[in-house]
C-alpha cells in the first residue's frame, strides 16, 4: 500500500512556463516532505523540502506548497526550463525516524 | 562533496544465484537505506539500518537480507535470486542523531541488476 501517491506519471509544458507537480499521502503521522529529483542513468538528488509547520517553501524557481488537512503537496516550478526534465519524486517522512516514503515519481518534459 | 558509492552499476544473474550488492558512503552517516526503482511504482523501501548492526525492515523486505558491519557500509544480499527481483536498487544514507533527524538522502547511482 503506497503511502505517497503521485497520480501523474507524466507532465508537459513549454519552456517559460509553470510547471505544477502534485503529491498526496496517506498517513497523517507524516510531518517533514521532500522533493528529488532525477536523472536518467543517475540516483534521486534532493531538491526541496517542507515541514508541516509551514504550509510553502522557496527555493528560487522552485515552491512547494503544503495542505495538511488535505494532505497533498506540490512544487511549482517557475519559470520552466528544458534542464528541468527529469524524473520528480515526492518522498515523506516523520521527525524522530528514520525510514522516508517515495511516490512513483513523475515525468516533466519541458519544450524549448 | 558527498559520495556514496555502489559497487556494480549493472549486473546480469541467474535464477537462485546469491547476488551482493555493496553500497560505501564517505559522509560519516547514521542512516542508510536500499530501495528498488520500478516503473509505475517509484522507490520502494527495502531496509533501512540506524546505526552499525542495526536493521529494520521497509516495505517489501522479502526475498532480501542486509549486512551492516561497519558505518560506511551496507550490503543488500538476495540469497536465491528470482526474475521478478530484476530491478533497479538504489542505496542512500542521511544524518541521523540519535532518535534520528529528519533530512535528505543522499543516493548512488543505482545497481541495475537483470535476473534470467
Amino acid at each position: 500500500d503506497q503511502q505517497v501517491k503521485q497520480n501523474s506519471p507524466s507532465l508537459s509544458v513549454q519552456e517559460g512556463r509553470i510547471s505544477i507537480l502534485n503529491c498526496d499521502y496517506t498517513n497523517s503521522m507524516f510531518d517533514y516532505f521532500l522533493w528529488y529529483k532525477k536523472y536518467p542513468a543517475e540516483g534521486p538528488t534532493f531538491l526541496i523540502s517542507i515541514s508541516s509547520i509551514k504550509d510553502k517553501n522557496e527555493d528560487g524557481r522552485f515552491t512547494v506548497f503544503l495542505n495538511k488537512s488535505a494532505k497533498h503537496l506540490s512544487l511549482h516550478i517557475v519559470p520552466s526550463q528544458p534542464g528541468d526534465s527529469a524524473v520528480y519524486f515526492c518522498a515523506a517522512t516523520r521527525y524522530n525516524n528514520n525510514d522516508m516514503r517515495f511516490g512513483a515519481g513523475t515525468r516533466l518534459t519541458v519544450k524549448p | 562533496d558527498v559520495k556514496v558509492t555502489q559497487s556494480s552499476r549493472y549486473l546480469v544473474k541467474r535464477t537462485g544465484e546469491k547476488v551482493f550488492l555493496e553500497c560505501v558512503q564517505d559522509m560519516d552517516h547514521e542512516n542508510m537505506f536500499w530501495y528498488r526503482q520500478d516503473p509505475g511504482l517509484g522507490l520502494r523501501l527495502i531496509y533501512f539500518s540506524y546505526d552499525v548492526k542495526m536493521k529494520e525492515k521497509g516495505d517489501i523486505p522479502e526475498g532480501y537480507s542486509v549486512s551492516r558491519e561497519k558505518k560506511e557500509r551496507f550490503s543488500l544480499i538476495l540469497e536465491s535470486a528470482s526474475t521478478n527481483q530484476t530491478s533497479m536498487y538504489l542505496c542512500a544514507s542521511s544524518l541521523g542523531l540519535g532518535g534520528g533527524i529528519t533530512g535528505e538522502l543522499f543516493f548512488g547511482e543505482g545497481s541495475r541488476l537483470t535476473v534470467l
